[in-house]
């Protein structure tokens, strides 16, 4: 079965840039899709189809998708973006199973 | 709006079936392109794809659970279901409803979930 594999945490000052990979082999051939879950809360898209913003997200977050590395970028980090973030692609094989990374925890120092 | 809402017993004993079913508002299960899933999530780990149905009742399961796990719909009620057999204190999780607008396509409504606790 496919995996994807995340950090379990970083760390970004207000202000700065945050990156959080996602790795899977040749990843770069799928839509990527990326998850902001704060705690207690349901997930909400943020990032699809490797670097699409859906309306109400604002643009300083940011994806990218190559080889066998899927990135979300987080530019001028705010308190707020404090969350877990998850990748997210469907595999290719059988049924298309869905398949999330283990999720990775922001914390805004 | 679309909505989601999750319903159904917070505790199921050890090896009996789970039992959840999604309410859905602003959205007709029984027509579009739309793929209606549930995903779970344990304490403090990742989120784990059960599987989907699409509108037509064609259904696709994760491989790892697609032995116990079964999805309906229900288009009478606007809501669809999950039953999962044989539970282990593994299956303890929050379980969410979610949808997507096609196949293959991001999960762009979610319901709040509902944790479920399996226990003897």
């Amino acid at each position: 079965s496919y995996v994807l594999t995340q950090p379990p945490s970083v760390s970004a000052a207000p202000g700065k840039t945050a990156t959080i990979s996602c790795g899977g082999e040749n990843i770069g051939s799928k839509s990527v899709n990326w998850y902001q879950q704060k705690p207690g809360q349901a997930p909400v898209v943020v990032v699809y189809d490797d670097n699409d913003r859906p309306s109400g997200i604002p643009d300083r977050f940011s994806g990218s998708n190559s080889g066998n590395t899927a990135t979300l970028t987080i530019s001028r980090v705010e308190v707020g973006d404090e969350a877990d973030y998850s990748c997210q692609v469907w595999d290719s094989s059988g049924d298309h199973p869905g398949v999330f990374g283990g999720g990775t925890k922001l914390t805004v120092l | 709006q679309v909505q989601l809402r999750e319903s159904g017993p917070g505790l199921v004993k050890t090896s009996q079936t789970l039992s959840l079913t999604c309410s859905v508002s602003g959205a007709s299960i029984s027509s579009g392109t739309y793929y209606w899933n549930w995903i779970r999530q344990p304490a403090g780990k990742g989120l784990e794809w059960i599987g989907r149905i699409f509108t037509s009742g064609r259904t696709y399961y994760n491989p790892s659970l697609r032995s116990r796990a079964t999805i309906s719909l229900d288009t009478s009620k606007n809501q669809f279901s999950l039953k999962l057999s044989s539970t282990t204190a593994a299956d303890t999780a929050v379980y969410y409803c979610a949808r997507t607008d096609g196949y293959n396509r991001p999960f762009d409504f979610w319901g709040q979930g509902t944790l479920v606790t399996v226990s003897s």
